[in-house]
């Protein structure tokens, strides 16, 4: 596609349910990075990929957070036993590394809700 | 983390005035950009400052960077109503490979 895109735009869950969010990034872009934003804050690094790699996941609040990326193309990021204070919108952009200054690209994002 | 503050939080000018947002940040950077975002929507980058410029154009923006002081500005001139957005600047630091770091935001409203 022409742009990062996100699934599902919104999602809705229980406290202590477990969610998956998707990205798909620009075709061709091998760096792949996941933010997340509170309401009236700027958006926080999760964890970066470099191919299928984790190059950095040094922003993982703790280990109920979880990002895969297996082909190096399309990432899950997954949320286990999820908490009212998970809820946020969660943002992915893609790059091209060795591109101009690091522009990223980011998608819509997926706006999570734990009730 | 937060790289740092934005100021103001909230600006409200007349269309047609220019906007002045500034940014500060913490630690030494490669590049400083500027991004927008407009409500329930992702980021699009604006412009980008690499940390061996002082200023730089781009259309009716214009950035500048004080590296001494590890702050920037972003100007809007001849604002628009469709500039009114939230506006955040990113940099990645010297040691934090690529990664992004945010301000918390300049929400702009830009009235008719």
């Amino acid at each position: 596609g022409a742009g990062v895109s996100q699934t599902p735009s919104n999602k809705v869950t229980e406290k202590g349910k477990y969610v998956e969010l998707r990205c798909d990034p620009i075709s061709g872009h091998t760096a792949l990075y996941w933010y997340r934003q509170s309401l009236g804050q700027g958006p926080e690094f999760l964890i970066y990929f470099q191919g299928t790699g984790a190059a950095d996941d040094s922003g993982l609040p703790n280990d109920r957070f979880f990002a895969v990326r297996p082909e190096g193309s399309v990432s899950t990021l997954k949320i286990q036993r999820t908490e009212r204070g998970d809820s946020a919108v969660y943002l992915c952009a893609s790059s091209l590394v060795g591109g101009l200054g690091n522009i990223q690209y980011f998608g819509a994002g997926t706006r999570l809700s734990v009730l | 983390s937060q790289q740092g503050e934005e100021d103001p939080q909230a600006l409200s000018i007349q269309e047609g005035e220019n906007a002045t947002m500034n940014c500060s940040y913490k630690t030494s950077i490669n590049n400083l950009q500027w991004y927008r975002q407009n409500s329930g929507r992702g980021l699009v980058h604006l412009i980008l400052i690499r940390s061996n410029e002082r200023e730089k154009h781009s259309g009716r923006l214009r950035v500048t960077l004080d590296t001494s002081k590890k702050s920037s500005s972003l100007l809007i001139t001849a604002s628009r109503a469709a500039d009114t957005a939230s506006y955040f600047c990113a940099t990645d630091e010297i040691q934090g490979a690529q990664k992004l770091v945010f301000g918390q935001g300049t929400r702009l409203t830009i009235n008719p």
